[in-house]
């Protein structure tokens, strides 16, 4: 079955950057898109940017770029999230969803579990 | 950027209850809409796409409608389990989700 593994929680203090990894199994990696997404604290879900297993191809929104930097590791098949220049309003539980395809469509049909990530000094 | 708008915030409803939630666009997203359920300390589960769509292994009580820019989710005869947050998310352009709407039990 389809399934997403994340990496454990982080802390980390204001300035710093983190990393998180998302493994994927139970289905082709190369034929479905992968994309992260954030949620604060009773906040809505905020999307974050999208990678093309296949091509390494990105896509962020004009928020996190230039802060955001989504790559992946094929023969792993995993797929990582690093944000940079963290404040604490970056303080969130991050994760990982897998695209039914594999362009930017933007449809989110399996979840990884969340990395939550609390930025503090 | 597309800005998207649920209704209500919050609602109680009881067992068995029809429960109906809107999600407006603030522009035209053709039938690009997604709705999700996202239980406590959970991931978000996916239900709905293209507006009307209901994925594999969704129950039938769940089901969406509307096109451009508004839209409806309706839960028909609410179970315990269906507690949670809903989302809207319109994929038009770059993903965005609306605020969500928080239900609960009576």
């Amino acid at each position: 079955q389809v399934q997403l593994v994340q990496s454990g929680a982080e802390v980390k203090k204001p300035g710093a950057s983190v990393k998180v990894s998302c493994k994927a199994s139970g289905y082709t990696f190369s034929n479905h898109g992968i994309h992260w997404v954030r949620q604060a604290p009773g906040q809505r879900l905020e999307w974050m940017g999208w990678i093309n297993p296949a091509t390494g191809d990105t896509k962020y929104p004009r928020k996190f770029q230039g802060r955001v930097t989504i790559s992946r590791d094929t023969v792993a098949r995993t797929v990582f999230l690093e944000l940079h220049s963290l404040r604490s309003e970056d303080s969130s539980v991050y994760y990982c969803a897998r695209d039914p395809g594999i362009a930017v469509a933007g449809t989110l049909d399996y979840w990884g579990q969340g990395t939550l990530l609390t930025v503090s000094s | 950027d597309i800005q998207m708008t649920q209704s209500p915030s919050s609602l109680s409803a009881s067992v068995g209850d029809r429960v109906t939630i809107t999600c407006q666009a603030s522009q035209d997203i053709r039938r690009y809409l997604n709705w999700y359920h996202q239980q406590p300390g959970k991931a978000p589960k996916f239900l709905i796409y293209d507006a009307s769509n209901l994925e594999t292994g969704v129950p039938a009580r769940f089901s969406g409608s509307g096109s451009g820019t508004n839209f409806t989710f309706t839960i028909n005869s609410l179970q315990p389990e269906d507690i949670g947050t809903y989302y809207c998310q319109q994929y038009d352009e770059l993903p965005s989700f609306g605020p969500g709407t928080r239900l609960e039990i009576k």
